[in-house]
């Protein structure tokens, strides 16, 4: 079963608006990672939180990570219609196995 | 640089036949992934690769499903006597190594089972 729960499913913005996307997992994990998938560009890697970290940034994106809660949030901020995509997080466990576990996903929609 | 290739693009089968998926990864990186996504749907682990070395087989649904790679780079997955539920999306994403998570992904092969 999937570990990574994203919430919500669906999202949809205005331009200019913040997006936040959230996430839910199950087990320890050694870190989390967002991915975007859109049908032009496949699935491309966002950013990786580590487990000792709590916050971290990348141009529009911010990611926390609560692992007392097993949370993440993913804020992307000034939205602009380009981010219209699939979102998703993926955990690494460090419980043993070398699996990477990716949530259903947020369908994320921008209208410009 | 050549991202990681998959080939087919599309395949379209009859059930009951085999098919092989082949995934090029990015020159150099030690671990690869194989994937699949159903119309919708998040991804599913299938198996994990570092080197030619299977770790992790856990995902592989039953054992018409198997995988191999050889010279640490091309993995060729093989799915036996396909079923309607085979048919997805099959992704395989490569990384510099297992301790640098960060993975790149191919364009996946369509599989559609009539």
């Amino acid at each position: 079963s999937q570990q990574g729960e994203e919430d919500p499913q669906a999202l949809s913005i205005q331009e200019g608006e913040n997006a936040t996307m959230n996430c839910s997992y199950k087990t320890s994990i050694n870190n989390l990672q967002w991915y975007r998938q859109n049908s032009g560009r496949g699935l491309v890697h966002l950013i990786l939180i580590r487990s000792n970290e709590r916050e971290k940034h990348s141009g529009r994106l911010r990611v926390t990570l609560d692992t007392s809660k097993k949370s993440s949030s993913l804020l992307i901020t000034a939205s602009r219609a380009a981010d219209t995509a699939s979102y998703f997080c993926a955990t690494d466990s460090n419980t043993g196995g070398f699996k990477t576990i990716f949530g259903a996903g947020t369908r994320l929609f921008v209208k410009a | 640089g050549a991202g990681v290739s998959q080939s087919p693009s599309n395949k379209v089968t009859e059930k009951g036949k085999d098919v092989e998926l082949r995934c090029d990864p990015i020159s150099g990186h030690t671990a690869l992934y194989w994937y699949r996504q159903s119309l919708g749907q998040g991804l599913e682990f299938l198996i994990y690769f570092q080197g030619n070395s299977a770790p992790d087989k856990s995902g592989l649904p039953s054992d018409r499903f198997s995988a191999e790679r050889t010279g640490g780079s091309v993995s060729t997955l093989t799915i036996q006597r396909t079923q309607q539920e085979d048919s997805a999306v099959y992704l395989c994403a490569s990384s510099p190594s297992r301790v640098y998570n960060e993975q790149f992904f191919g364009p996946g092969t369509r599989l559609t089972v009539l």
